[in-house]
């Protein structure tokens, strides 16, 4: 089954203490991202990854990192969370980054930072 | 500059009735594609509809329905007879094309509730 898993779910976490939020995509696909998703906002593109090591900044990319050592895995990375980062976080991926192609989002990941 | 703009911040239907959600976008691209998400109070997005920018027909999936209208910049979504299990968060998207490859612009979301 075509499938983005994230991790962890559900989060509190506090200010400062570094977390790493994963996501795995079993489709072999190229092009992974990151969006948060706030309150009249919508989501918004946070960081995104062509392929293997070749990653840029989204819109939002202000406090996080991320990495594309493997393929199926892109994690996002909050060095110094803060609570303006409290936020339902997804993973996206698909077969590239060109419009036609389906987009596959994660569950979702719920963080909160006091 | 490129957006997706959904005026209904929040709307409330009784069920069985029919109700329209409004998604008007903004692009330079001659080429690109719109879609529909719902998300359920459980948080996951579920993809709706795809519809790229030179298939005009309207579409039909059971008591959904999508109005795509390009003279007018919108992308409108109907929901026939109305169920509680329609209640949700609905984003209308846009891909935006970049030297990289294309990314997905959002609405700001409409939520919709509906009352038994």
């Amino acid at each position: 089954e075509a499938q983005v898993t994230q991790n962890p779910r559900y989060l509190i976490t506090v200010t400062g203490k570094k977390l790493t939020v994963t996501c795995s995509q079993n489709m072999n696909h190229e092009y992974m991202s990151w969006y948060r998703q706030d309150p009249g906002l919508g989501l918004r593109q946070i960081y995104y990854s062509m392929n293997v090591e070749v990653t840029d900044k989204g819109d939002v990319p202000e406090g996080y990192k991320v990495s594309r050592k493997e393929k199926r895995n892109f994690p996002l990375i909050l060095e110094s969370p803060s609570p303006n980062q409290t936020s339902l976080y997804f993973c996206a991926s698909s077969r590239t980054g060109l419009g036609g192609n389906t987009i596959y989002f994660g569950e979702g990941s719920w963080l909160t930072v006091v | 500059a490129q957006k997706v703009t959904q005026a209904q911040t929040e709307i409330s239907v009784v069920e069985k009735e029919d109700v329209t959600l409004d998604c008007v976008y903004e692009t330079r691209d001659t080429t690109y594609y719109l879609f529909w998400y719902k998300q359920p109070p459980s948080g996951e997005l579920v993809f709706l509809i795809r519809r790229n920018s030179f298939d005009e027909q309207n579409e039909i999936s059971g008591r959904y329905s999508w109005n795509f209208q390009k003279s007018t910049s919108s992308f409108n979504f109907t929901i026939t007879a109305s169920q509680v299990v329609d209640s949700a968060v609905y984003f209308c998207a846009l891909t935006l094309t970049m030297e990289y490859g294309n990314k997905l612009v959002f609405g700001a979301g409409t939520i919709l509730r509906v009352k038994s």
